[in-house]
């Protein structure tokens, strides 16, 4: 099915400890998203990709670091988890042009930081 | 900090009825979006309303926006249980080639038999 993929569903780290969430879509869509949401807080963008080969720092990067691997993918990579990313992390993908459609979300990461 | 603040926080109706929630935003915007979350899951785009423009449906969804009040409204007539959802209103800018959408917090509606 056409869409976008997130990988891990679930996760849990400890303290320090790394990690990559993975991201992909079959759309062709140029620009990918990644948020994070928080209870009360809504969605919050941490990092985008308007195109392959350009990555732009969102509302909240710290802490974290992107790469758009192709044209499909887009990952998140924590480097040193810490507590206070724990949250369910949502990737999201647009196509051309923006102005007609909305995003594509995946299904979200659910991701606990101990 | 949010764009985007959805009043109310959470409503409860009764099947049948009307559900309205109302978004306002701070800034400037090109276009203002509607999406629904349903519990654990993704969000999916309902609907997006142009700045230039003050009224648009789908099916049961009619989205108004007033720009000079910078708010949005999001109607949904005659509920139903499967209706059940966080609705959240975002706002794009559309700058060159990425359009970087702002959610607000969201309306958690209940609709009961």
């Amino acid at each position: 099915n056409a869409g976008v993929t997130q990988t891990p569903k679930f996760q849990v780290l400890k303290t320090g400890q790394s990690m990559t969430l993975q991201c992909a879509q079959d759309m062709n869509h140029n620009s990918m998203y990644w948020y994070r949401q928080d209870p009360g807080m809504g969605l919050r963008l941490i990092y985008y990709s308007a195109s392959e080969g350009t990555t732009d720092k969102g509302e909240v990067p710290n802490g974290y670091n992107v790469s758009r691997l192709n044209k499909r993918e887009f990952s998140l990579r924590l480097e040193s988890a810490a507590p206070s990313q724990t949250s369910v992390y949502f990737c999201a993908s647009l196509g051309q042009p923006p102005i007609n459609y909305g995003y594509t979300f995946g299904s979200g990461t659910r991701l606990t930081v101990v | 900090s949010q764009q985007g603040e959805e009043d109310p926080q959470a409503l409860s109706i009764q099947e049948g009825e009307n559900a309205t929630m109302n978004c306002s935003y701070k800034t400037s915007i090109n276009n203002l979006q509607w999406y629904r979350q349903n519990s654990g899951r993704g969000l999916v785009h309902l609907i997006l309303i142009r700045s230039n423009e003050r009224e648009k449906h789908s099916g049961r969804l009619r989205v108004t926006l007033d720009t000079s009040k910078k708010s949005s409204s999001l109607l949904i007539t005659a509920s139903r249980a499967a209706d059940t959802a966080s609705y959240f209103c975002a706002t794009g800018p559309y700058t060159g080639t990425a359009s970087k959408l702002t959610f607000g917090t969201g309306t958690r509606l209940q609709v009961t038999l």
